[in-house]
């Protein structure tokens, strides 16, 4: 089944470590984001990427980065200079094809600062 | 700027009830416009969209959205809700220039009342 996948589910962090959430598609599609998404704020766009090698940052992107060496892949490293991570995180990915863009989200990763 | 307001955080209705969630947004030209759901702890799943064309949308579980380009507003409706709607509900428009860039608003939760 086509979809996007992002492990893992759970995860914790000591401050001042780097992690890194893992999210593949396997749609084909051009264009992939993260959002972080807090409880009463809705998501919050960190960054994206409309083609291979090519990024561009969202509204929160400082203390994450990303990589996009692949289509299917796109991985997103939360740093230790990102004051406050713990959150819901989700990514996205996106086609043109139908006339206009449609995302489709993975089930995301909560990430847990202790 | 862009943006989109949903201004609900909450809202509780009767099972059987109709439904009206209210999404306004800020945008140039007509925007992408869609409606998003989403269970605890869970990725997003899409109800609805709108690119052009008839501007009452049929979408998923019995939901339909109205586009009123006069109000600059993309409401989602439902006239008998069931106990398995309760959830979150999050409007988004979608850049229409090619970016693919999304704004989500920052969600209704909806309860539902036996």
């Amino acid at each position: 089944d086509g979809g996007i996948t992002q492990s893992p589910k759970y995860l914790f962090r000591k401050e001042g470590q780097n992690v890194t959430l893992s999210c593949e598609q396997n749609l084909n599609h051009d264009a992939m984001y993260w959002y972080r998404q807090d409880p009463g704020q809705g998501l919050r766009l960190i960054y994206y990427s409309q083609i291979v090698n090519d990024f561009q940052k969202g509204d929160i992107a400082e203390g994450y980065s990303v990589s996009r060496e692949k289509k299917e892949s796109f991985p997103l490293t939360v740093t230790s200079a990102q004051k406050n991570p713990t959150a819901f995180y989700l990514c996205a990915s996106s086609t043109s094809q139908g006339g206009g863009p449609e995302a489709f989200f993975g089930q995301g990763t909560r990430l847990t600062v202790v | 700027a862009q943006s989109v307001t949903q201004p609900d955080i909450h809202i509780t209705v009767s099972e059987g009830a109709s439904l009206e969630l209210r999404c306004n947004y800020s945008y140039g030209a007509t925007p992408y416009l869609f409606w998003y759901v989403q269970s605890p702890g869970q990725g997003l799943q899409l109800l609805l969209k709108y690119f052009s064309g008839d501007t009452l949308v049929q979408g998923i579980k019995g939901f339909e959205a109205e586009f009123k380009r006069s109000q600059s507003s993309f409401n989602l409706r439902k006239p008998s809700v069931h106990w398995s709607d309760a959830a979150e509900y999050f409007c988004a428009v979608g850049d229409t220039s090619g970016t693919y860039k999304y704004i989500f608003g920052t969600g209704t939760r909806l309860k539902v009342l036996a």
